[in-house]
């Protein structure tokens, strides 16, 4: 697609229940990012791909979080057992990655996720 | 030391005049910079890049790199309320292979 696409939009899910994000990326970028954003808070980096691999998972809050990418391109975010701090917009984001001279990162509209 | 800092903000300025936003980073070898605008509500758009020292301009905005004191700004000239966004400073990493990392944002608010 022409941009970075996010489903779903909106997410309500019940406290302790899963949940899956998914991210479909710019056709051809490399690098992949998730980001989550608390209400009126800055970016909180999750985990960055390159390729299928994930290089920096530093971000993730805890081992109920994990993504996944296939095939280099659709990344998936699952949360686990989730709780009311998980509310939040998830944000993805890609570049074209390994050359310093096309790596600037386009967003998606993101996931809203209200855990009740 | 944080690799990408920004100060919070709010930077306050009036209709018209100029906005002066700065980020410092900490790899040397960084070779990318970037800025972004968000709206309230709305996801990171990018504004403007740039790679080598010195100042790039477009429009209203002029991106400065100054890679030996490691800082880049970005000039808003004839701001408008319409400008009032966080600006986020990105910069790429060249650990973890270009890894692009964003500074916490300046929040600007421009008064008529």
């Amino acid at each position: 697609g022409a941009g970075v696409s996010q489903s779903p939009s909106n997410k309500v899910t019940e406290k302790g229940k899963d949940v899956e994000l998914r991210c479909d990326p710019i056709s051809g970028h490399t690098a992949l990012y998730w980001y989550r954003q608390s209400l009126g808070q800055g970016l909180e980096f999750l985990i960055y791909f390159q390729g299928n691999s994930a290089p920096d998972k530093s971000g993730l809050p805890s081992d109920r979080f994990s993504a996944e990418r296939t095939g280099g391109s659709v990344s998936t975010l699952t949360i686990q057992r989730t709780q009311q701090e998980d509310s939040a917009v998830y944000l993805c984001a890609s570049s074209g990655g390994e050359f310093y001279l096309n790596t600037e990162a386009f967003f998606g509209q993101g996931t809203r996720l209200t855990v009740v | 030391q944080k690799e990408v800092e920004q100060n919070s903000g709010p930077l306050s300025v009036p209709e018209g005049a100029i906005a002066s936003l700065n980020c410092t980073y900490s790899d040397r070898g960084s070779q990318s910079f970037f800025w972004y605008r968000q709206y309230s509500g709305k996801s990171p758009e990018l504004i403007m890049f740039i790679y080598s020292n010195g100042d790039k301009e477009d429009g209203r905005f002029t991106a400065q790199l100054n890679k030996a004191s490691q800082y880049v700004s970005l000039l808003i000239r004839d701001s408008q309320p319409s400008d009032s966004a966080t600006y986020l400073c990105a910069v790429n990493i060249q650990e973890y292979g270009n890894k692009l990392v964003f500074g916490a944002g300046t929040i600007l608010r421009v008064k008529s």
